[in-house]
């Protein structure tokens, strides 16, 4: 089975920084995946983690500790357009991704 | 490439209708998905193929038909459409190995009557 915990939703300021934090429990855990859905469209990649640490990618970086099984989503300079939901995705062994509600940002000018 | 593709892009039907939505990708991908997403929450697997001629259902299969007889298309079957059912249906692919990103289709967004 697969369990994940984000916070359903969170604000923040255009130009600030904010972290997504998600905590999961899943069997055969391969890595983690990180997308991004805007309201009305499909989601789209951002990141995927399989070793502990931080992988940064522009204004997006994303955190693994598989012993903790915690992730979270750094992103900085918050743009206006980054106003979306922000999902967390461990890949089990099942090869199905799961996806859960995610977290609905709201950046505020 | 045109990536994973869905048609119709919306669509109305009336309660015990039948329809097919369409998926196709380009990308040689063996594993093929359908989700569906209701108003305001997270997508939720219905059926799932991990290559031609092999299905396996997801966490809401019921009142859903796949077939996959190709590695491109991956057909999603409304077999007696209810209210319930209206929802955007995303379809989805993706390498088979691990860590490979998945595809979404641009979705079809169906309305029951």
């Amino acid at each position: 089975g697969q369990n994940i915990d984000q916070p359903t939703e969170m604000t923040a300021t255009e130009g600030a920084i904010v972290q997504i934090n998600c905590t999961y429990q899943t069997s055969g855990f391969n890595g983690l995946f990180w997308y991004q859905q805007h309201a009305g469209e499909a989601p789209t990649f951002l990141s995927y983690n399989v070793l502990d640490g931080l992988e940064e990618k522009g204004r997006f970086s994303s955190f693994l500790s598989r012993s903790k099984g915690y992730s979270y989503l750094l992103l900085k300079e918050l743009q206006m357009k980054d106003s979306a939901s922000y999902l967390c995705v461990p890949e089990g062994g099942r090869r199905a991704l799961t996806f859960g509600s995610g977290t609905r940002l709201q950046v505020q000018p | 490439n045109a990536g994973v593709t869905q048609t119709p892009k919306f669509q109305v039907l009336k309660t015990g209708q039948s329809m097919t939505l369409q998926c196709a990708q380009d990308m040689n991908h063996e594993y093929m998905s359908w989700y569906r997403q209701d108003p305001g929450m997270g997508l939720r697997l219905i059926h799932y193929s991990v290559g031609a001629g092999i299905t396996d259902q997801g966490e809401v299969p019921n009142g859903y038909n796949v077939s996959r007889s190709t590695t491109e298309d991956f057909p999603l079957r409304l077999l007696s459409a209810a209210p319930s059912q209206t929802s955007v249906y995303f379809c989805a692919s993706r390498e088979t190995r691990g860590g490979y990103e998945q595809y979404f289709g641009p979705g079809t967004r169906l309305t029951v009557t």
